[in-house]
């Protein structure tokens, strides 16, 4: 049972557009989420999270947006960047465990 | 530098001979976390500590063992290597695991059982 889902395995974005990723969730419970991007032989390293009390985060280039009703959120890359090529996970936890759901990632191809 | 430090990066090894990989934290953090990261099955959480002598279980526990005796480091054991747990490794720790920070992960350990 997939709790968090992201549906699209890869995206090709030309440099200078808007790179949507989406990332869905199962779990109402769910109250923490994360995104973390991972270039090839290095571990993942945090981006951007949002608390459910929330609907919007934003730092720098990259927002994450959360639709609870519909257990939905994406991370807004603008403008994309030839650097932004990596896969990006997102993450879901509840604040009350120490459990940490990922997704199966997406990956990004920006193309200059 | 604020680092999680794991080794080896690489490892060959036959089914059932027992090895450790070792990780290691400089931040002082009290939680830690391994995961592992299979193709389509993206990061699956294996063990976790909230402190020290304090583990629990993740959702694929099944084949490893973890010990939490000091704050700075968590050790994954296969005591008998399948090759189903071929895979790539990754350590983490956060400052606190309460699902509400960030984790800072180590640059992972690619494991091959044969």
């Amino acid at each position: 049972d997939q709790q968090v889902k992201q549906n699209s395995p890869s995206l090709s974005v030309q440099e200078g557009r808007i790179s949507i990723l989406n990332c869905d969730y199962t779990n109402s419970m769910f109250d923490y989420f994360l995104w973390y991007k991972k270039y090839p032989a290095e571990g993942p390293t945090f981006l951007i999270s949002i608390s459910s009390i929330k609907d919007k985060n934003e730092d720098g280039r990259f927002t994450v947006f959360l639709n609870k009703s519909a257990k939905h959120l994406s991370l807004h890359i603008v403008p994309s960047q030839p650097g932004d090529s990596a896969v990006y996970f997102c993450a879901a936890s509840h604040s009350g465990t120490y459990k940490y759901i990922f997704g199966t990632g997406t990956r990004l191809k920006v193309l200059a | 530098e604020a680092q999680v430090t794991q080794n080896p990066r690489y490892l060959i090894t036959v089914t059932g001979k027992k090895l450790t990989v070792t990780c290691s934290q400089n931040m002082n953090h009290e939680y830690m976390s391994w995961y592992r990261q299979d193709p389509g099955l993206g990061l699956r959480q294996i063990y976790y500590s909230m402190n020290v002598e304090v583990t629990d279980k993740g959702d694929v526990p099944e084949g490893y063992k973890v010990s939490r005796k000091e704050k700075r480091n968590f050790p994954l054991i296969l005591e008998s290597p399948s090759p189903n747990q071929t895979s790539l490794y990754f350590c983490a720790s956060s400052f606190a695991g309460r699902g509400n920070t960030e984790a800072f992960f180590g640059q992972g350990t690619r494991l091959t059982v044969v």
